[in-house]
């Protein structure tokens, strides 16, 4: 059982490359979220997903795109990498997203992405 | 506006000691989940605790608990007798009634020898 796991740990591109970072959960969760963290902001939602499907966009989805082709995977990708995208990006899922605590987002490992 | 609001960005605590970290949130849904998150200098993010605003007690884990204070809207977590591995960033982070979670902007934790 290996929780959440993310793909991969470390990229580094250059200005204009596209890439896409793989999430995958193990634990049959039905929600699955995209965050960026810089410092000083704390986690900001980038796009999320309610079931297999499905998407939605969140709080700083511009110059993102997401896919949920299988439930137990969420994709981010990057079509034209910018400085501003450096971060670290965490993926998390959760069962449910109303207050519960099935709500709970457990965290992948984080994936840090510098963009030159 | 739903909002999660962290006071402290740091804190200088002794080993052994309890400590304190501040959260108030405000929202205007009946129900709502309140969590904390811990994470290290290593990345990850860890979850700690979660407190239902219907739940009659406050939520324990440990040393671990949440002091919840629905009418003061406060969520403050307490950790008992503090070691030198609960040095870390905290977010406190609130589920309300759509299909997101809230995060505060963290309080960062060092716990002296």
């Amino acid at each position: 059982n290996a929780g959440v796991t993310q793909t991969p740990k470390f990229r580094v591109l250059k200005t204009g490359q596209s890439m896409t970072l793989l999430c995958a959960q193990d634990m049959n969760h039905e929600y699955m979220y995209w965050y960026r963290q810089d410092p000083g902001m704390g986690l900001r939602l980038i796009h999320y997903s309610v079931g297999e499907g499905t998407t939605a966009k969140g709080e700083v989805p511009d110059g993102y795109n997401v896919s949920r082709l299988k439930k137990q995977n969420f994709l981010l990708g990057l079509e034209s990498a910018a400085p501003s995208q450096t971060s670290v990006y965490f993926c998390a899922s959760s069962y449910f997203a109303l207050a519960g605590p099935r709500s709970t987002q457990y965290f992948g490992p984080g994936t840090r992405l510098t963009v030159l | 506006a739903q909002k999660i609001t962290q006071t402290q960005p740091g804190m200088f605590v002794q080993e052994k000691e309890a400590v304190t970290l501040d959260c108030t949130y405000d929202t205007s849904d009946p129900s709502y989940g309140l969590f904390w998150y811990k994470q290290p200098s290593s990345g990850e993010m860890i979850f700690l605790i979660y407190q239902g605003s219907y739940d009659q007690q406050n939520a324990t884990e440990g040393r671990y608990s949440l002091n919840f204070q629905k009418a003061r809207k406060s969520a403050n977590l307490v950790i008992s007798a503090s070691q030198l591995g609960d040095s870390a960033m905290y977010f406190c982070a609130m589920s309300p009634s759509d299909d997101k979670i809230i995060f505060g902007k963290g309080t960062r934790l060092h716990i002296l020898p």
